[in-house]
């Protein structure tokens, strides 16, 4: 049982290039989220989705996009990064049980450096 | 809006010494309450969660909190701290009816810095 996974850990971009970060998730959670951590800021959710084909907007989620067209993974994607993108991101998973929603389990994040 | 305060940005305390993080939430009803600690390079680990009942949860490494609704704080406390206690630890607030989403409002954390 891995939890969550992510890929890749570290990425160093030009400005203008893209690439997609990939989560997994073996525990079969409904919910899964894409946050970005920057000093003093807290984490920030960027997008989420609850449930496989769904997804939706976070608190800051321009310049993003994402995919969940397996239940066990999302995607986050940059089509055309920039400086200001340069952060750790994390993806986490929860679970509903119908009458609440339980922790979030997060992945080990990835680095992400934007030139 | 919901939101969540940690007061402390960074606390040192000695190895042996007593702790308590201090977060406090601003929400209409009971929430659910978290905290996480984070390690260098590390992503978020589980401490601890209070959803009801009992305001006194205890968690894992030794660490308590204590959901306070006249005062709208969850502060997290341990009585002896250990080196290997120094992390960053996080706060973290959901609303019970929050449209079956699972979203988490989170502080900004507290780093603890561990003298020996």
């Amino acid at each position: 049982n891995a939890g969550v996974t992510q890929t890749p850990k570290f990425r160093v971009l030009k400005t203008g290039q893209s690439m997609t970060l990939l989560c997994a998730q073996d525990m079969n959670h409904e919910y899964m989220y894409w946050y970005r951590q920057d000093p003093g800021m807290g984490l920030r959710l960027i997008h989420y989705s609850v449930g496989e084909g769904t997804t939706a907007k976070g608190e800051v989620p321009d310049g993003y996009n994402v995919s969940r067209l397996k239940k066990q993974n999302f995607l986050l994607g940059l089509e055309s990064a920039a400086p200001s993108q340069t952060s750790v991101y994390f993806c986490a998973s929860s679970s509903w049980t119908g009458s609440s929603y339980n922790e979030q389990f997060f992945g080990p994040g990835t680095r992400l450096t934007v030139l | 809006a919901q939101s969540v305060t940690q007061p402390d940005i960074h606390i040192t305390v000695s190895e042996g010494a007593s702790l308590e993080l201090r977060c406090n939430y601003s929400y209409g009803a009971t929430p659910y309450l978290f905290w996480y600690v984070q390690s260098p390079g590390q992503g978020l680990q589980l401490l601890l969660k209070y959803f009801s009942g009992d305001t006194l949860v205890q968690g894992i490494k030794g660490f308590e909190a204590e959901f306070k609704r006249s005062q709208s704080s969850f502060n997290l406390r341990k009585p002896s701290v250990h080196w290997s206690d120094a992390a960053e630890y996080v706060c973290a607030v959901g609303a019970p009816h929050s449209g079956n989403t699972g979203k988490l409002i989170f502080g900004q954390g507290t780093t603890l810095q561990v003298k020996p």
